[in-house]
C-alpha cells in the first residue's frame, strides 16, 4: 500500500535552516514525490517535484531557499534562512497509476 | 498567469447533491490533466478524483467512488465535480489542481485554486 509518512510538527528559529522528512512506504522507494506549502487560511502552493535520484524541479517563483534531496525511501525538503512567512503546513504527495496520496502534513513553526 | 477559480460550494443537506466548478485560465486547458482535492476542517489534504487530458482516464478515491463524477469541458476551460448522495464527512474545502505539464493522467499537482467550501449538514 502506497503511504507517505510525515512528522506532525517541526520548529526552527528565524534565519536558521530546517529539514522536513517524507517517508515512502516499503516497496515504493523509487517513487517521485511533490512538496506543497499551505500557509494559514490559504490554498496549497506547489513547491517542487523531487525524484528518487534527488533531482528536483521547482515551481514558478519558488525561492532558492527551498531545496529537495533524497536518501532511499526518504524525501527531504530543506528550507534555509527561515522567514516568518515560511510558517505553514507542508505536505508531500505521490502517485501511482490509479491512486494519488498525500502525507499527513508537517506543521512548521518559525520561532 | 495560471489561474484556477473554484465555485459552487455551499450548504447542502445529507443525501443532497452539489456541482462544483473550476474555471481555468492562463494555460492550454485541453493539454492538462486535472484533479480535485479536499480538506476537511482542521485536517490534511485528501485526494478526491483525477481526469486525464482527454478525459479518457478517470480515477476516484474509494471514499467517493460511485457518488462523485469528475468531468472536463475543454471548450469551456472548465473542470467539474458532480457530488451526489452527500454525507456529513464530505464537508471540506474542495480544491482543483492542475497536473504537471507533460503528464497524461498522474504526476505532481503544480497549480492550485483557492478552494470552495462544501458543508453537508441538516
Amino acid at each position: 500500500q502506497l503511504v507517505l509518512t510525515q512528522s506532525p510538527s517541526a520548529s526552527a528559529s528565524l534565519g536558521a535552516s530546517v529539514k522536513l522528512t517524507c517517508t515512502l512506504s516499503s516497496g515504493h522507494s523509487s517513487y517521485a514525490i511533490a512538496w506543497h506549502q499551505q500557509q494559514p487560511d490559504k490554498g496549497p502552493r506547489y513547491l517542487m517535484k523531487l525524484n528518487s535520484d534527488g533531482s528536483h524541479t521547482k515551481g514558478d517563483g519558488i525561492p532558492d531557499r527551498f531545496s529537495g534531496s533524497t536518501s532511499g525511501a526518504e524525501r527531504y525538503l530543506t528550507i534555509s534562512s527561515l522567514q516568518s512567512e515560511d510558517e505553514a503546513d507542508y505536505y508531500c504527495q505521490t502517485w501511482g497509476t490509479d491512486i494519488r496520496v498525500f502525507g499527513g502534513g508537517t506543521k512548521l513553526t518559525v520561532l | 498567469e495560471v489561474q484556477l477559480v473554484e465555485s459552487g460550494g455551499g450548504l447542502v443537506k445529507p443525501g443532497g447533491s452539489l456541482r462544483l466548478s473550476c474555471a481555468a485560465s492562463g494555460f492550454s486547458f485541453r493539454s492538462y490533466g486535472m484533479n480535485w482535492v479536499r480538506q476537511a476542517p482542521g485536517k490534511g489534504l485528501e485526494w478526491v478524483s483525477s481526469i486525464s487530458t482527454s478525459s479518457s482516464h478517470i480515477y476516484y478515491a474509494d471514499s467517493v467512488q460511485g457518488r462523485f463524477t469528475i468531468f472536463k469541458d475543454n471548450a469551456q476551460n472548465s473542470l467539474y465535480l458532480q457530488m451526489n448522495s452527500l454525507r456529513a464527512e464530505d464537508t471540506a474545502v474542495y480544491y482543483c489542481a492542475r497536473l504537471e505539464e507533460g503528464a497524461i493522467a498522474y504526476g505532481s499537482f503544480d497549480y492550485w485554486g483557492q478552494g470552495t467550501l462544501v458543508t453537508v449538514s441538516s
